[in-house]
């Protein structure tokens, strides 16, 4: 049982690189989302996706650009790294209803030097 | 709009002790609200969610949470912890009519001695 893949695991990259992180889901769900983990400040939503061609901002989209252009997948774009993107990202995904949990992936670990 | 604040960036309790984790959420309606748990290096985990079916909701590993509108309070307790249970917690609320968006407190990280 895959459930969310994310790859890369790790990166390291110097400011003003770019990278994609890719997401993918096996569980035909519509609803995916991209997250930054940060010490003591949660998990803050980037961008999200309601469906296959569909994304929409989240509380912190600065720096990032996303798409959904297959259902099962949903990438992340970072097209010029700053440090302050130096975090652990998150992606989810869940099958639409409110009350459906988000399954996660294990995550994505970037340092921008 | 909704937030959630978890009050207790970190936690201590002995082995065998009661655990009590506090969630308090902020929302015009009474929202869908969950407790995941991380461990180190990995994703996070669905640990229970409320749904409005009953205020007391059971979840995995012997914890528990209790929904009361009144002091919108969604409190995480477990009546003995164990060594395994060492790890963050995150308390978090969201709404059909945003998307699903999951809006998360900061995090309590519990700490377990022996």
């Amino acid at each position: 049982n895959a459930g969310v893949t994310q790859t890369p695991k790790f990166r390291v990259l110097k400011t003003g690189q770019s990278m994609t992180l890719l997401c993918a889901q096996d569980m035909n769900h519509e609803y995916m989302y991209w997250y930054r983990q940060d010490p003591g400040m949660g998990l803050r939503l980037i961008h999200y996706s309601v469906g296959e061609g569909t994304t929409a901002k989240g509380e912190v989209p600065d720096g990032y650009n996303v798409s959904r252009l297959k259902k099962q997948n949903f990438l992340l774009g970072l097209e010029s790294a700053a440090p302050s993107q130096t975090s652990v990202y998150f992606c989810a995904s869940t099958g639409g209803s409110g009350n459906s949990p988000l399954h996660f992936g294990n995550g994505t670990r970037l340092t921008v030097t | 709009a909704q937030s959630v604040t978890q009050l207790g960036s970190h936690v201590s309790v002995s082995e065998g002790a009661l655990v009590l984790l506090r969630c308090n959420y902020s929302s015009s309606v009474p929202p869908y609200l969950f407790w995941y748990v991380q461990y180190p290096n990995q994703g996070l985990q669905l640990l229970l969610k409320y749904t409005s079916a009953a205020t007391l909701v059971k979840g995995i590993n012997g914890f528990e949470a209790e929904f009361k509108k009144s002091e919108t309070s969604f409190h995480l307790t477990k009546p003995s912890a164990h060594m395994s249970d060492a790890a963050e917690y995150f308390c978090a609320v969201s709404r059909l009519e945003y998307g699903n968006k999951l809006v998360f407190g900061a995090g309590t990280i519990l700490r377990v001695k022996s």
